[in-house]
């Protein structure tokens, strides 16, 4: 069945560092992989999404890459802050935009 | 900026109760989700809605849970009965028929069975 592998599961920075999540995605018609952002107890919140028709993003502090032919995709951040703590999930599209599929997640913690 | 809707925020139920969850969407959003998250992991699908008909009920154990859409607005996820293995946090989502591709999650209903 379709599947979206995420990595890491945990990931430890110092405040000022980039942070790097990796995900790779089974189904090869998948073509909207957006990034959630999930606090504590909150709601996953959309953070960035990139279409198959784009090899990167980039929106301020973060940026998604995209490499099809190796289908996979992976979400930097870079001059982190601790409010950047949080859990990351990403997600592949099946059947064209119809339903998505979540990643495992990544625990990031941004320490001062 | 438009919100979905769900209630209640957190639910406390006994093993073996029936129990059911609200989620009105954005207004317009044609298309519905609703999703499981057990503690620790991603979002699973249970059910997708494409106005008042079922697209996706695959991995919805049917035995016990029901959903349904009746007038293409609002939904109601249902458990009868709750099990132990049932504590999650259920997430209700929409997405506008297109141009929109992006979901919108709701704050979710914490459940706990005892």
């Amino acid at each position: 069945g379709e599947n979206v592998e995420q990595h890491p599961s945990t990931l430890s920075v110092q405040e000022g560092d980039s942070a790097v999540i990796k995900c790779t995605y089974s189904d090869s018609a998948s073509n909207y992989f957006p990034w959630y952002k999930q606090e504590l107890g909150k709601r996953p919140q959309l953070i960035i999404d990139i279409r198959s028709n784009v090899g990167e993003k980039k929106d301020q502090r973060i940026a998604v890459t995209l490499n099809k032919t190796a289908k996979h995709f992976s979400l930097h951040i870079t001059e982190t802050q601790p409010e950047d703590s949080a859990v990351y999930f990403c997600a592949a599209s099946i059947r064209g935009f119809q339903k998505l599929v979540f990643g495992t997640g990544t625990r990031l913690l941004v320490s001062p | 900026e438009a919100e979905v809707a769900q209630s209640p925020r957190y639910k406390i139920t006994e093993k073996s109760q029936a129990v059911a969850f609200w989620c009105d969407p954005i207004s317009g959003h044609a298309t519905l989700y609703w999703y499981r998250q057990i503690l620790g992991q991603g979002p699973e699908l249970l059910v997708q809605f494409q106005d008042e008909s079922v697209v996706d009920d695959s991995q919805l154990p049917k035995d016990r849970f029901s959903a349904e859409r009746l007038k293409g607005v609002d939904s109601t996820l249902k458990i009868q009965p709750a099990e132990l293995g049932d504590s999650a946090m259920y997430l209700c989502a929409s997405r506008s028929r297109q141009g929109d591709y992006g979901y919108t999650f709701g704050s979710g209903t914490r459940l706990t069975v005892v």
